[in-house]
């Protein structure tokens, strides 16, 4: 059955640096999604992603984030410098266009900065 | 703000007892989909329901949905030690990129 996944699992990075995360949605779906979990909190959208361009965004999503789709494949989040807040865990999901609306999460990039 | 919130926020029974969660939401939806949450781990879904569409079976599921409410409940029947997780409603918008909104969740412990 075809999955979502995400590399790596977990990141530890330093306050100030730039990280990437890393996602491949699943093979014929056309949105693509970020959204972000801190630990014991709820999830919370931050990003939808769809014909190659920000559909829609959170207030959390500043100019300190960005999204990308570089190849036919790999969806990715970019947190430019980050914060101790930025601390969560990371989920990309993805869904067909139309019904059903089904979103399919992958596992998470578990992200420490310290 | 449209938002799921889940009661109750913890629930523990035994195994093969059925276990019943209920969500509540603010706006107009779509549809509310029903997420497993494995400690530290992923978001598994589970079930999706329509706004047009009342009640909805899956296995050992049974999901309700009353609009007038803004109200929704997952039935877990016979339940099992694999169960125990944290279970996440999640509201779908009517019109946009369908994003997700997440209630707090249900922590269900089940008792062998």
């Amino acid at each position: 059955e075809p999955e979502v996944t995400q590399t790596p699992s977990h990141q530890v990075t330093q306050m100030g640096q730039e990280v990437i995360l890393r996602c491949v949605p699943i093979s014929n779906h056309l949105y693509f999604y970020w959204y972000r979990q801190i630990l014991g909190q709820k999830v919370e959208f931050l990003v939808s992603f769809y014909n190659n361009e920000i559909s829609e965004k959170s207030e959390i999503f500043d100019d300190q984030f960005s999204v990308e789709r570089p190849d036919g494949s790999n969806f990715t989040l970019k947190i430019r410098s980050t914060k101790l807040e930025d601390s969560a865990m990371y989920f990309c999901a993805s869904r067909q266009d139309g019904t059903p609306y089904e979103q399919y999460f992958g596992p998470g990039t578990r992200l420490t900065v310290t | 703000s449209q938002q799921g919130e889940e009661d109750p926020q913890a629930l523990s029974i035994q195994e093969g007892e059925n276990a019943t969660m209920n969500c509540s939401y603010k706006t107009s939806i779509n549809n509310l989909q029903w997420y497993r949450q494995n400690s530290g781990r992923g978001l598994v879904h589970l079930i999706l329901i329509r706004s047009n569409e009342r009640e909805k079976h899956s296995g050992r599921l049974r999901v309700t949905l009353d609009t007038s409410k803004k109200s929704s409940s997952l039935l877990i029947t016979a339940s099992r030690a694999a169960d125990t997780a944290s279970y996440f409603c999640a509201t779908g918008l009517i019109q946009g990129a369908q994003k997700l909104v997440f209630g707090q969740g249900t922590r269900l412990t089940i008792n062998p």
